[in-house]
């Protein structure tokens, strides 16, 4: 079946800090791999995408690799800062299935 | 562009009762997809539409919930009679179509409370 495991959280970093959360996917497919986030109160936003192995996808300074080979998606940030405060969510979408399937998110705090 | 519009924002309502939420998609949008997130969890699938038909309705569990997409546009979800573990925020999203990579655009969401 199709599963997303996020890294545990609450995440309190200091600005300027290197973020990584980590995520992890079990696929029957070859997915599409998302992050998506949520700032306080606001909807889920798609924040980067990659659809095939080796794939980078990027925006607002985030980056995310698909490894097929360790069915990864791991979230990474050089210099995080106090407007990233925000929970992100790891996500993939199957071929067979075209829905999404969400980790349980990663609540991001950064503190000035 | 408008993004996916959602009423209401929240509803506060008792075990037993029943409610309705409404969601109007993107505009062309022909996927219409509505997620439950319980709080602390990711959000799960409820129901999905392409055009006006049913694509998976799997995990929606059909003895108190319901939803519609008549004319293929905006949708309503509705729980009769609600638990108290329905408490949650009900997300509806939308997708130009099933092809990948399935983009989905998420309307803020109806927080629901059932005391």
């Amino acid at each position: 079946g199709n599963s997303v495991t996020q890294m545990e959280g609450p995440v309190t970093l200091s600005e300027e800090a290197f973020l990584t959360i980590n995520c992890t996917y079990t696929a029957t497919g070859y997915p599409s791999l998302f992050w998506y986030v949520q700032y306080p109160g606001e909807g889920l936003q798609l924040l980067l995408k990659a659809t095939k192995a080796d794939d980078k996808g990027s925006n607002k300074g985030f980056e995310a690799t698909y490894r097929k080979e360790t069915t990864s998606f791991h979230l990474e940030k050089g210099s995080v800062q106090v407007s990233d405060s925000a929970v992100y969510f790891c996500a993939l979408s199957d071929r067979g299935a075209n829905n999404l399937f969400f980790g349980t998110g990663t609540r991001l705090t950064v503190i000035p | 562009e408008a993004g996916v519009a959602q009423s209401p924002r929240y509803k506060i309502i008792e075990k037993r009762q029943s409610v309705a939420f409404w969601c109007n998609p993107i505009s062309g949008h022909a996927t219409l997809y509505w997620y439950q997130q319980i709080l602390g969890q990711g959000p799960k699938l409820l129901i999905q539409f392409q055009n006006n038909g049913v694509v998976d309705d799997s995990q929606l569990p059909k003895d108190r919930f319901s939803a519609e997409r008549l004319k293929g546009v905006d949708s309503t979800l509705k729980i009769q009679p609600a638990k108290l573990e329905d408490s949650a925020v009900y997300l509806c999203a939308s997708s130009p179509g099933l092809a990948l990579p399935n983009e989905q655009f998420f309307g803020p969401g109806t927080r629901l409370t059932v005391l």
